[in-house]
Parts: C-alpha cells; sequence; structure tokens
C-alpha cells in the first residue's frame, strides 16, 4: 500500500517557469514531509521540508505548500531552471522521541526536465 | 567531511549466488537505513537501524535478505541465493536522529546498483 501518492510521474517544463509537485497521505500520523532531490547515479539528497504546523515553507526557489485538512502537500520550483532537471521524491515520517519511528515512506517520484 | 560511503557502486552475480553490500555511515550518527530503489519506482524501505534498539525489518521483501551493523557503525545487506527481481540499486541512509529533534533528514550514499544474471 503506497502510504504517500505522487504526481505527476514525469514534467516538462520550459526554463524560467514555475514546477509543481504534488503529493497526498493517508496517515495523520505524519508529521514530517521532506522533499530529495535525487541526479542520475548519485543518492537522494534533501531539498527542503516542512512540520504541519505550518501552511508554507520557502528556501531560495523551493516551497512547499502543506495542507494539513486535505492531506496534501507540494513542491513549487520557481524560476525553473536546466541544473534543477532530476528527480524529486516527496516523503512522509514521524519524528518523535521514540526510537522506533524514523523511516521514511517515500513517493515514486517525479522526473523533471526543464528545457533551456 | 566525509558522507555516507557505499561499496561496491556496482556488483553483477549470478543469480542463486550471495551478496554482500556494504554501508559506512556518517560519523557519529546513530540511524542507519537501506533501502531499495527498482527503475521507475520509489525507494522501498527494507531496514532500520537505531542505536541499541532492535532494528525494523518489516521492509525486508524476504527471508533471504538480512542486515547487521556492527558496533553501530558499518552495516552489511546480505542477499542469499539472489534472484533477478533482487536487481536494483540499494541506497544506505544514515541520520543524526537527535532526540527531541523536529526534523529526519537522511544523508544518502550513492547506492550500489546490484545485476543478478
Amino acid at each position: 500500500q503506497q502510504q504517500v501518492k505522487q504526481s505527476p510521474q514525469s514534467l516538462i517544463v520550459q526554463k524560467g517557469g514555475i514546477s509543481i509537485i504534488n503529493c497526498a497521505y493517508e496517515n495523520t500520523a505524519f508529521d514530517y514531509f521532506p522533499w530529495y532531490q535525487q541526479f542520475p547515479g548519485k543518492g537522494p539528497a534533501l531539498l527542503i521540508a516542512i512540520r504541519p504546523d505550518v501552511s508554507e515553507k520557502k528556501e531560495g526557489r523551493f516551497t512547499i505548500s502543506f495542507n494539513k485538512s486535505a492531506k496534501q502537500f507540494s513542491l513549487h520550483i520557481m524560476d525553473s531552471q536546466p541544473g534543477d532537471s532530476a528527480t524529486y521524491f516527496c516523503a512522509a515520517s514521524r519524528v518523535m522521541r521514540s526510537s522506533t519511528l524514523g523511516r521514511l515512506y517515500f513517493g515514486r517520484g517525479t522526473q523533471l526536465t526543464v528545457w533551456p | 567531511g566525509a558522507g555516507v560511503s557505499q561499496s561496491p557502486s556496482n556488483k553483477v552475480t549470478e543469480k542463486g549466488k550471495d551478496v554482500e553490500l556494504r554501508c559506512d555511515p556518517i560519523s557519529g550518527h546513530t540511524a542507519l537505513y537501506w533501502y531499495r530503489q527498482s527503475l521507475g519506482q520509489g525507494l522501498e524501505f527494507l531496514i532500520y537501524f537505531q542505536g541499541n534498539s532492535a532494528p525494523d525489518k518489516s521492509g525486508l521483501p524476504s527471508d533471504r535478505f538480512s542486515a547487521e551493523r556492527t558496533g553501530g557503525s558499518v552495516s552489511t545487506l546480505t542477499i542469499q541465493r539472489t534472484q533477478q527481481e533482487d536487481s536494483a540499486v540499494y541506497l544506505c541512509a544514515s541520520s543524526p536522529r537527535l532526540a527531541g529533534a523536529s526534523y529526519n533528514e537522511q544523508f544518502f550514499g550513492p547506492g550500489t546498483r546490484l545485476t543478478v544474471l
């Protein structure tokens, strides 16, 4: 059962445009929502993350929008650049004092291509 | 400082053989994770080690898969009697997992690409 559903599977955007990737989750116990960026041949790297106590987080050209009632969150990449071309994964987990809850549940990824 | 390292970077094996994949986490990180990434799929959780707690093995797909973490540092993922469907990139991640932290950043290694012929 896919705990985090991600769309679209692939996305093509022109340079300077806005890239938007969406994710939805079911488990209301999730309280940490990161986005990871992966380039070919590399491991994923944390891009930006949000906790459910805020509805938006912005870091440079990257923004996470979070809708707790809808159980959805999205990544917006403003002024998309060819160097942003990569695979993006959303994820969710529980961040608690408990030592046994730390795994990330990943979406299936979105392959973003930004044309120059 | 050094990141998460994994070896080998590529492994080609014949069906039925056993393989061992190694992960060296970032020094001082208490949590270590193994994931599997197949073409077109997301990252599939395999196993999670946290300090001295019993590992969370809930993601291991069959009893052919096992992992250990020695001395709270290096981890080895072993796949016995490999099958063609085991072909994937195996990713290791570590996390400082600070008590009470409001985040859970996982630092990934470059992965081991396993091909079972």
